[in-house]
């Protein structure tokens, strides 16, 4: 068991361009989250999905999509980077059948964008 | 609204010393879920211990212990005889319940222990 896996682990964006970023598990949770930590803060849920097809807005959604056409898959797009999203992204998932059990988190990828 | 506050920004000790890391929550749900994290300099988040609003039970494992009081709204975190290997940032956060049994963690701005030898 790989657990959660995020790629890559460190990324530098210009100002204006776009990226993915990829997270999967092969845990088979149907619950899923992105988050963002900035420097000396907590984590924030950005998107979060309940299955495949499934996903909806979590505190700060802005500037982010996401998808889910798989279980084990769940990329998030940042569209025109701006210096805000500078931060630590972290990938999560749960087992919906335990859906209040710990939540296994991705190492996460430092994103930088000047 | 959820709220987590970790007043404490950052603590340092010495070896061998306990020492305890504060969480205050707010909350209107009467089930929730309290949780605490480890993030160590790796970067990394590691589960330490999940909590129902329903087990107000104190919990002991090893070296790390839980004090959680409803009527403080408090879920306090102590590490005793700390180690150089304690050293991380620790996260407090909450999880209402929902019909929909899904978890959306609120967290605190987490506590950044040094422990120095």
């Amino acid at each position: 068991n790989a657990g959660v896996t995020q790629t890559p682990k460190f990324r530098i964006l210009k100002i204006g361009q776009s990226m993915t970023l990829q997270c999967t598990q092969d845990m088979n949770h149907n619950y899923m989250y992105w988050y963002r930590q900035d420097p000396g803060m907590g984590l924030k849920l950005i998107y979060y999905s309940v299955g495949a097809g499934i996903t909806d807005k979590g505190e700060v959604p802005n500037g982010y999509n996401v998808s889910r056409s798989t279980t084990e898959d769940f990329p998030l797009r940042l569209e025109l980077a701006a210096p805000s999203q500078t931060s630590v992204y972290f990938c999560a998932s749960t087992d919906s059948r335990q859906p209040y059990n710990e939540q296994f988190f991705g190492p996460g990828t430092r994103l930088t964008v000047l | 609204a959820q709220k987590v506050t970790q007043a404490q920004t950052e603590i340092s000790v010495v070896e061998k010393e306990d020492v305890t890391l504060d969480c205050v929550y707010e909350t209107r749900d009467t089930t929730y879920y309290l949780f605490w994290y480890k993030q160590p300099p790796s970067g990394e988040l590691v589960f330490l211990i999940r909590r129902n609003s329903f087990d107000e039970q104190n919990e002991i494992s090893g070296r790390y212990s839980w004090n959680f009081q409803k009527s403080t709204s408090s879920f306090n975190f102590t590490i005793t005889a700390s180690q150089v290997v304690d050293s991380a940032v620790y996260f407090c956060a909450l999880s209402p319940r929902r019909n929909t049994g899904f978890q959306k963690l609120v967290f605190g701005t987490g506590t950044r222990l040094l422990v120095s030898p």
